[in-house]
């Protein structure tokens, strides 16, 4: 098993310039999730998932929209990026119960000029 | 509000000396509780969690962590560090309530551990 891939792993971008970053989960998890790690600030959760063709806003949501058409992947897009999303990007996968953990992808590390 | 803190942002230790990285949280109900390691330029790997019952529990790498829920804390512990434990450490905590997506995460504490 793969387990949580993302793709791609490094990316620049100008300002106001668009992209999607894909999230991809072999494990047939329901849930799905997209966070923001920042220096000393831990990780925030940006959108989640928690089945195919449902998306809900976590905690820093402006500025990203997500999608989740097939149950294995969830994808996260930013329309006009800004350089306050210069950031590291995880998506995380986990079955259903609160008590399960999330199984985390490599990152991606974007940055935004 | 539901939180939960990492009071130190650095911890050193000597190779071959316990290891403690402190994690307290405040929540109105009861809460499932999960370190979390990241080794550099990796995403975060699961070490251990506690849900319910015996207060000390065990994870991978000879990790454990103690619930002590007077205290509020879930402190993660190993006997005898190694170098290659060197990595940043996350506390995280779940609540009974509050939606599926609240996984809230401390903001890490870096372990050095020196030969």
């Amino acid at each position: 098993n793969a387990g949580v891939t993302q793709t791609p792993k490094f990316r620049v971008l100008k300002t106001g310039q668009s992209m999607t970053l894909l999230c991809a989960q072999d494990m047939n998890h329901e849930y799905m999730y997209w966070y923001r790690q920042d220096p000393g600030m831990g990780l925030r959760l940006i959108h989640y998932s928690v089945g195919e063709g449902t998306t809900a806003k976590g905690e820093v949501p402006d500025g990203y929209n997500v999608s989740r058409l097939k149950k294995q992947n969830f994808l996260l897009g930013l329309e006009s990026a800004a350089p306050s999303q210069t950031s590291v990007y995880f998506c995380a996968s986990s079955y259903v119960a609160r008590y399960n953990e999330q199984f985390f992808g490599p990152g991606t590390r974007l940055t935004v000029l | 509000a539901q939180s939960v803190a990492q009071p130190e942002d650095q911890v050193n230790v000597a190779e071959g000396n316990p290891l403690t990285v402190k994690c307290t949280y405040s929540v109105s109900g009861n809460p499932y509780l999960f370190w979390y390691v990241q080794y550099p330029n990796r995403g975060l790997q699961f070490l251990l969690k506690y849900i319910t019952g015996d207060n000390l529990v065990k994870g991978s790498y000879g990790f454990e962590a103690e619930f002590n829920k007077s205290q509020t804390s879930f402190h993660l512990k190993k006997p005898s560090a190694l170098v290659s434990d060197s990595a940043l450490y996350f506390c995280a905590v779940r609540f009974y309530g509050g939606s599926q997506g609240n996984l809230i995460f401390g903001k890490g504490t870096k372990l050095s551990v020196k030969p």
